[in-house]
């Protein structure tokens, strides 16, 4: 069974002190991991889509890394704006029927 | 930029009623979903569809039923709402194809009292 895990539940970080957040998955075979960031009271916002172990993606300060297994949101030298909670998500099929994890909250304090 | 409009952004409804979650939206994506999201229980599918008239399954779709009569919009039928119900429920479209990411909407936060 397709399986998404998200650690840890919730991250507290000062402003400027980098970290990762974790998504470990168990699939079949992968189609694509998606990490999508949700801000309180809206829907989910695309952020990136992994498809092969190796490959990284970036976007201001977050950088995205697949392995086998796991996939890592690196964010660096993280602002307040960056609070947010953060989903990683499977695709189950070639029509974007994604499988999502609890997700993980971030906030940053200046 | 892509546009997926929810009818509702709050709604309270009572046990027993028949309730309609309306979604739009403007890119004419093939595809479009229903989700609910609960805390500690993250977002789950419940319908789906590919084409105009067309609809799947998700995880979770007993007590719901879905429309799709025209491309762009989607309907998320509640048959008998019950209070176990009660949830945000998100709708996404996305174009198709391995790495089209979902569109989603801001949500409709459903009571059911």
């Amino acid at each position: 069974e397709d399986q998404v895990t998200q650690s840890p539940e919730a991250l507290r970080l000062q402003e400027g002190e980098s970290s990762s957040l974790n998504c470990s998955y168990t699939v079949s075979g992968l189609r694509g991991l998606f990490w999508y960031r949700q801000d309180p009271g809206k829907g989910p916002e695309f952020l990136f889509t992994l498809y092969s172990a190796g490959e990284e993606k970036e976007k201001e300060r977050l950088k995205a890394t697949l392995t086998k297994k796991e996939s890592f949101l690196h964010i660096t030298a993280p602002k307040p704006e960056d609070s947010a909670t953060y989903l990683c998500a499977l695709s189950r099929g070639s029509q974007g029927n994604l499988i999502f994890g609890k997700g993980t909250k971030l906030s940053v304090k200046p | 930029d892509v546009k997926v409009t929810q009818s509702s952004r709050y709604l309270v409804k009572r046990t027993g009623e028949k309730v309609f979650l309306e979604c739009v939206q403007d890119m004419d994506h093939e595809n479009m979903f229903w989700y609910r999201q609960d805390p500690g229980l993250g977002l789950r599918l419940i319908y789906f569809s590919y084409d105009v008239k067309m609809k799947e399954k998700g995880d979770i779709p007993e007590g719901y039923s879905v429309s799709r009569e025209k491309k762009e919009r989607f309907s998320l039928i509640l048959e008998s709402a019950s209070t176990n119900q009660t949830s945000m429920y998100l709708c996404a479209s996305s174009q198709g194809g391995l790495d089209s990411p979902l569109h989603f909407g801001n949500g409709t936060r459903l009571t059911v009292t």
